[in-house]
């Protein structure tokens, strides 16, 4: 089993959908979590990172569920400029950042 | 400010060759991390460094040495190419776990071919 895990994708949805992305995580003892968004052929940007009561950033939501292991990402409102990898982040060590493999997000028109 | 930087963006090797990839940060950042991405795969750590004049390995190590003399700077090499080597190479930093902001950032990536 992965330690980060994230549907591929591609997830495919008109503008002005909602669209949720999961991923689970299986160390019970990471520590931070995060959002970070990767266009095509360029570096992760940090989207947002991911608290224990949840938080929002705009048309962004983050939820952590520790009980059951997951977070997920919210987008309200898909607009083109969407598209992107979007990749969840988990810290399970002191300088261990284990990347999931991206969930793809086309936005059509 | 420029954030971080890696210098070469492309580059084209062969079986056997040396190269140096240079990361530079200027965000005082205490440390800086060097990945691989293939694809299929999530970003992998190479090596890392908590500050200047230390480092140590991360996950995928072999094939690779780093060096700190500066804390702005982070450099990767590759002693004898291989194949197996070429992937897209981001360099990382952020400040300490202590801090509440220490989420990492990346530098724009280095593709490399060994062929």
């Amino acid at each position: 089993r992965k330690e980060v895990e994230q549907d591929p994708g591609p997830f495919n949805v008109p503008e002005g959908a909602t669209v949720a992305f999961n991923c689970t995580y299986s160390n019970s003892a990471s520590q931070s979590f995060f959002w970070y968004r990767q266009d095509c052929r360029k570096e992760p940007k940090l989207l947002m990172s991911v608290y224990s009561s949840g938080n929002e950033d705009g048309r962004f939501t983050a939820q952590l569920n520790r009980a059951s292991q997951y977070i997920s990402l919210l987008i309200r409102d898909s607009k083109l400029s969407d598209s992107a990898t979007y990749l969840c982040v988990v810290r399970s060590g002191t300088y261990k950042y284990i990347f999931g493999t991206g969930t793809r997000l086309k936005v059509l028109a | 400010n420029a954030g971080v930087t890696q210098t070469p963006k492309f580059r084209v090797l062969k079986t056997g060759q040396s190269m140096t990839l240079l990361c530079a940060q200027d965000m005082n950042h205490e440390y800086m991390y060097w990945y691989r991405q293939d694809p299929g795969m999530g970003l992998r750590l190479i090596h890392y460094s908590v500050g200047e004049g230390t480092t140590a390995k991360g996950e995928v190590p072999d094939g690779y040495n780093v060096s700190r003399l500066k804390k702005q700077n982070f450099l990767l090499g590759l002693e004898s190419a291989a194949p197996s080597q070429t992937s897209v190479y981001f360099c990382a930093s952020s400040y300490p776990l202590a801090r509440e902001d220490h989420e990492q950032y990346f530098g724009p990536g280095t593709r490399l071919t060994v062929t």
